[in-house]
């Protein structure tokens, strides 16, 4: 079965500094999110693509954060610099609609730790 | 607006006894429902959708939830619990039909006792 995946697994940085994680969506998937969860709580939009356009960023921290897909395929999340705060999971999620409906398969995560 | 209320942080059950995860939501228009299952360092999996069809909808794993307009609630069961359900759950609402612009709750953690 085809999955989502994320690299890092894990990123241990420290503040100040640049972050990068990457993701690979389902093959064929059109739309890519991108999810933060802290701990303790459930997953919160940062970003969504729709090829390689952004449908909404609204919740993106623009003045530290940005995302890419520039061929529509796989995603760029960058952290530029890194604040204690940003210590999260770092989600990516692919979606396909089918009959109308549309369902989100996560990827594993990168657990990102600032120092 | 919508939202998503988990009722209950932390869930402890004994293997073979019934589960029950509680949520409620609320939404301004027809919602598409969704629990999601977490494992430790893994990704979120799909255990179950509700998109306006049938009200009880059957999941994976033995995992079934009905949707009650009138209670706003999604609650979600297993008739009994085994080793492997212990993880996070998350109740999930959609108010876009699409299942696009997700809201989800602040979760449930399972635990199952031998």
């Amino acid at each position: 079965e085809a999955e989502v995946a994320q690299s890092p697994r894990y990123k241990i940085t420290e503040k100040s500094q640049a972050v990068a994680f990457w993701c690979d969506p389902i093959s064929g998937h059109a739309t890519l999110y991108w999810y933060r969860q802290i701990l303790g709580q459930g997953p919160e939009l940062l970003v969504q693509f729709q090829d390689e356009s952004v449908v909404d960023d609204s919740q993106l921290p623009k003045d530290r954060f940005s995302a890419e897909r520039l061929k529509g395929v796989d995603s760029t999340l960058k952290i530029q610099p890194a604040e204690l705060g940003d210590s999260a999971m770092y989600l990516c999620a692919s979606s396909t609609r089918l009959a109308g409906q549309e369902t989100q398969y996560f990827g594993p995560g990168t657990r990102l730790l600032v120092l | 607006a919508q939202s998503v209320t988990q009722l209950d942080s932390h869930v402890s059950v004994s293997e073979g006894t019934p589960v029950l995860l509680r949520c409620n939501y609320s939404s301004s228009y027809s919602p598409s429902l969704f629990w999601y299952v977490q494992h430790p360092n893994k990704g979120l999996q799909l255990l179950l959708k509700y998109t306006s069809a049938a009200t009880l909808v059957k999941g994976i794993n033995g995992f079934e939830a009905e949707f009650k307009k009138s209670e706003t609630s999604f609650h979600l069961t297993k008739p009994s619990a085994h080793m492997s359900d212990a993880a996070e759950y998350f109740c999930v609402v959609s108010e876009d039909n699409a299942g696009n612009m997700l809201t989800f709750g602040g979760g449930t953690r399972l635990m199952v006792k031998p």
